[in-house]
């Protein structure tokens, strides 16, 4: 159980196009899903938090407006990098909680997309 | 505020060696604490956890137990092997918040044959 999958694996695009990477929790209710972002060789940063239905959290010095989070449903986050550019290619880790005891008292990690701005 | 110091890596090991990778807090009260496992190209893997003080995790051959008077949380494990390779994430979360976080940088283990 407490299976997260992330899709795109891998995407490589251009420099001012916008990408969608989603995240869902496949065998539990995610009330509150993360989203990190990690550097070659670093840990992980914090980007924001979601909570099902409202309007995402963000970390001081992450920019909402280029790192649009929608948690639209129970099972289902979505980060869209607007305009990316080159400095925003790094490595993107999805992580979700449930709301029963089972799944609350840790996260559970997606497996990540690589994301190459040219 | 909270952190996670882990030592630097990367450790490299022989085949059935003996591993400890340490990890020390810093927190108010009492977080509870993990071990994440990143295998290459991939996320994170929950290896194990403790929540209280004393409390002894362990995981496929791993072991860690909970240190309040050290504030530590060293990973061990008996004899590694090659598949054992990764880079290991201690962490942190506060007092009844699991929504907050915090790890360590993270140290490599390379495991030769």
């Amino acid at each position: 159980g407490a299976v997260v999958s992330q899709h795109p694996s891998r995407v490589i695009c251009k420099s001012g196009t916008s990408v969608k990477i989603e995240c869902r929790s496949l065998d539990f209710q995610a009330t509150t899903m993360f989203w990190y972002r990690q550097f070659p060789k670093q840990s992980l940063m914090l980007m924001a938090t979601s909570n099902e239905g409202s309007k995402a959290t963000y970390e001081q010095g992450v920019e909402k407006d280029k790192f649009l989070i929608n948690h639209a449903s129970l099972t289902l986050s979505t980060l869209t990098v607007t305009s990316a550019h080159p400095e925003d290619s790094s490595f993107y880790i999805c992580s979700a909680r449930g709301s029963t005891r089972r799944y609350q008292e840790t996260q559970y990690f997606g497996p990540g997309t690589r994301l190459l701005v040219l | 505020g909270d952190s996670v110091t882990q030592m630097e890596g990367p450790v490299t090991l022989s085949e059935e060696a003996f591993l400890t990778i340490n990890c020390t807090y810093t927190a108010t009260g009492y977080p509870s604490l993990f071990w994440y496992v990143q295998y290459p190209g991939e996320g994170l893997q929950l290896l194990l956890k403790a929540t209280k003080a004393d409390d002894k995790g362990s995981n496929k051959g791993f072991e860690a137990t909970y240190r309040k008077e050290t504030t530590s949380f060293h990973l061990e494990k008996g004899s590694v092997q090659v598949s054992d390779s990764a880079v290991y994430f201690c962490a942190l979360s506060g007092v009844g918040n699991f929504n907050k976080f915090y790890f360590g940088s993270g140290t490599k283990l390379n495991v030769k044959p």
